[in-house]
């Protein structure tokens, strides 16, 4: 156990509408990662994070944006939703500097946009 | 960029029989890590196995093993022994070294375990 939680766990919200999901964990890793899933693509990458303020962008990010201020938190905000975005979302951290490098995933947030 | 197949949509097994789960990758780099992920109906994504490129020896975790074959760019996924609790959708996962540690998934194999 990561000691990863994600918040809401499901979500239904209109096109249109601002939405922000949670990432936090307990164990001060630097490396943090947001993923969505949809059948027939596995996981891709949105964005991830190295450390505090820093953010780059991953495979999918376009109508995405995320933010980083302390690092046990990881946001990641749709500004304006649309039903493309119906997805499951998934946090991760990764445990960089030890082993191989796997990666630890949140529980997931089912995301439904009407 | 690296990109993942899993080339069976869907696999089913006989409890207590074995099956393997197939993976294949594409990379022009010599050194890499390989996982494999279970996703049960609760949805949470739990790793089965890991394999590091620059070891020959095929990582075994209890009745889950693997057959990678580094030239072919192979790294299929054994379940000994199938259990109703293995029933659940496998990703096969691809991660560079260094850089932003980001992985790369394949599609995923719904596999099923028959009593």
């Amino acid at each position: 156990d990561a000691g990863i939680t994600q918040s809401p766990r499901h979500k239904v919200t209109e096109t249109g509408t601002p939405v922000t999901l949670r990432c936090h964990q307990t164990e001060n890793h630097r490396y943090m990662y947001w993923y969505r899933q949809d059948p027939g693509h596995g996981l891709r990458l949105i964005h991830y994070s190295y450390g505090v303020k820093d953010t780059d962008k991953g495979e999918v990010s376009d109508g995405y944006s995320v933010s980083r201020s302390k690092t046990e938190d990881f946001l990641l905000t749709l500004e304006s939703a649309t039903s493309s975005q119906t997805s499951v979302y998934f946090c991760a951290i990764s445990l960089a500097g030890i082993g191989s490098y796997e990666q630890y995933f949140g529980p997931g947030t089912r995301l439904t946009v009407t | 960029a690296q990109t993942v197949t899993q080339s069976q949509p869907e696999m089913s097994v006989q409890e207590a029989e074995t099956v393997t789960l197939s993976c294949t990758y594409d990379t022009s780099e010599s050194d890499y890590y390989l996982f494999w992920y279970k996703q049960p109906p609760s949805r949470q994504m739990i790793l089965v196995i890991r394999q590091e490129a620059y070891k020959q020896q095929n990582a075994t975790e209890n009745r889950f093993s693997v057959n990678f074959q580094k030239a072919a760019k192979s790294f299929s996924l054994k379940i000994s022994d199938s259990q109703l609790g293995d029933a659940a959708m496998y990703f096969c996962a691809y991660r560079s070294p260094g850089g932003n540690n980001d992985m790369r998934f394949g599609a995923g194999t719904r596999l099923t375990v028959k009593p």
